[in-house]
């Protein structure tokens, strides 16, 4: 079972509002992600980090920022969240293996702006 | 188009059914992860293949690099097994990025 931790599960929030979508994870990984899903969709790579300091913005644009102090921390921050951030939001990360990196996934944050 | 192509989106199955779940992608790739995301949104990774077969459990996991498609069977299928099962490439040369399928919604019934 992965050691990965998402916070809050569920959020409901008002439009304006600065939001910050928690995940961290006990195993020393790392690289670590941040994508978006909508409801019937497929995964979207939003941000990602392959250490401490290090951040990058992936395949898909957001107006979402992320920061990498710590190892295991990997924070989501919208500064004022509108209707169209609605959607879940899910954190993972990975370790190189023998085969190739397994992305272990946190349980996702489901956001509704209103 | 879609660079991960899943087939079929729905599946309704009755329990004990051999059930194949299809994904072709159009990109050279390093590796081929089969995911499944149960109803509250968390994801689990079943399988990742560069070549070949993988077995584990009632799941099955096959790779065709040649023609760039793999395939997820499960045997004596459960309604346990009702999820979404998400086909994901890593992409040649891209180390750790993913993309992703739309994913096959798979019902079990009894």
């Amino acid at each position: 079972e992965a050691d990965i931790y998402q916070t809050p599960r569920y959020l409901v929030i008002g439009t304006g509002k600065k939001i910050t979508l928690e995940c961290s994870q006990t195993m020393g990984h790392d690289k670590m992600y941040w994508y978006q899903q909508d409801p019937g969709m497929e995964l979207h790579l939003i941000h990602y980090s392959y250490g401490v300091n290090s951040t990058e913005k992936g395949d898909l644009s957001s107006e979402s920022t992320v920061s990498r102090i710590r190892t295991e921390h990997f924070p989501l921050t919208l500064e004022s969240a509108r209707p169209s951030h609605t959607s879940q939001y899910l954190c993972a990360s990975s370790e190189p293996g023998a085969q190739g990196e397994t992305q272990y996934f946190g349980p996702g944050t489901r956001l509704l702006v209103l | 188009k879609n660079e991960v192509e899943q087939s079929p989106q729905n599946l309704t199955a009755q329990e004990g059914e051999f059930i194949t779940i299809n994904c072709s992608y159009s990109v050279g790739i390093s590796a081929l992860h089969w995911l499944q995301q149960h109803p509250g949104g968390g994801i689990v990774s079943l399988f990742m293949l560069s070549s070949g077969k993988k077995k584990h459990g009632r799941l099955i996991a096959t790779i065709n690099i040649q023609e760039k498609h793999s395939s997820l069977h499960i045997t004596a299928s459960h309604p346990r097994d009702s999820a979404v099962y998400i086909c994901a490439v890593r992409r040649a040369g891209t180390a750790s990025k993913l993309t992703f399928g739309t994913g096959t919604r798979l019902q079990v019934t009894l």
